[in-house]
């Protein structure tokens, strides 16, 4: 089993619209989640940290379920630039380094 | 200092030859991180430094990885007798410790090795 697993989609949805998507993490005593988002042949950069009471940033909400090991991203009103993968990643302890899932891809379409 | 930066972009080498990708992390970053990337997958983690130590190496990193952090600030890896199964993007990332449970990583635009 894979410490982090995400839906690869693709997720196709019309511009406007609201899309949401899961991931689940396997260690139970992982300590921050963030959400990186990775370009065609580019690098992955930092979308959002993902905080225990949830949190959000302009169009994008995150959340965290430590219960049922699994975090989420939702993307209001999309955007055509928001079209990319979507990794789900987690920081297991403070001498792990960030473990990744192998992505979620969106693509916005008019 | 405008962040991670790594060299070269793109190399193409022929099997049983061998490279060496260097990257230089934002300076006041004490840690550096190599994964490796392939199609579909997500990053995959290879070997870390905190300042010129190597802490961690991966499974991954077969007898023919090499990588050092000489002064704690660039590093290099190297693959030597390269295979095809070694094509893939090798991307490096930065971080200061004690604050990458906070902020994660910031990760160089990679290096795409194509072995032919």
């Amino acid at each position: 089993r894979k410490e982090v697993e995400q839906d690869p989609g693709p997720f196709n949805v019309p511009e406007g619209a609201t899309v949401a998507f899961n991931c689940t993490y396997s260690n139970s005593a992982s300590q921050s989640f963030f959400w990186y988002r990775q370009d065609c042949r580019k690098e992955p950069k930092l979308l959002m940290s993902v905080y225990s009471s949830g949190n959000e940033d302009g169009r994008f909400t995150a959340q965290l379920n430590r219960a049922s090991q699994y975090i989420s991203l939702l993307i209001r009103d999309s955007k055509l630039s928001d079209s990319a993968t979507y990794l789900c990643v987690v920081f297991p302890d403070s001498w792990g380094k960030l473990q990744f899932g192998a992505g979620t891809q969106v693509v916005v379409t008019p | 200092d405008t962040g991670v930066s790594q060299d070269p972009r793109h190399k193409i080498t022929k099997r049983g030859q061998n490279v060496t990708f260097r990257c230089d992390p934002i300076s006041e970053h004490n840690r550096l991180y190599w994964y490796r990337q392939t199609l579909g997958q997500g990053p995959e983690f290879l070997t870390y430094f905190q300042n010129e130590a190597q802490l961690e190496k991966s499974r991954l990193l077969s007898d023919r990885f090499s990588a050092e952090r000489p002064k704690g600030s660039f590093s290099t890896l190297e693959i030597q007798r390269t295979e095809q199964g070694d094509s893939a993007m090798y991307l490096c990332a930065s971080s200061l410790s004690g604050t990458d449970s906070n902020y994660g990583y910031t990760f160089g635009s990679g290096t795409r090795l194509t072995v032919v």
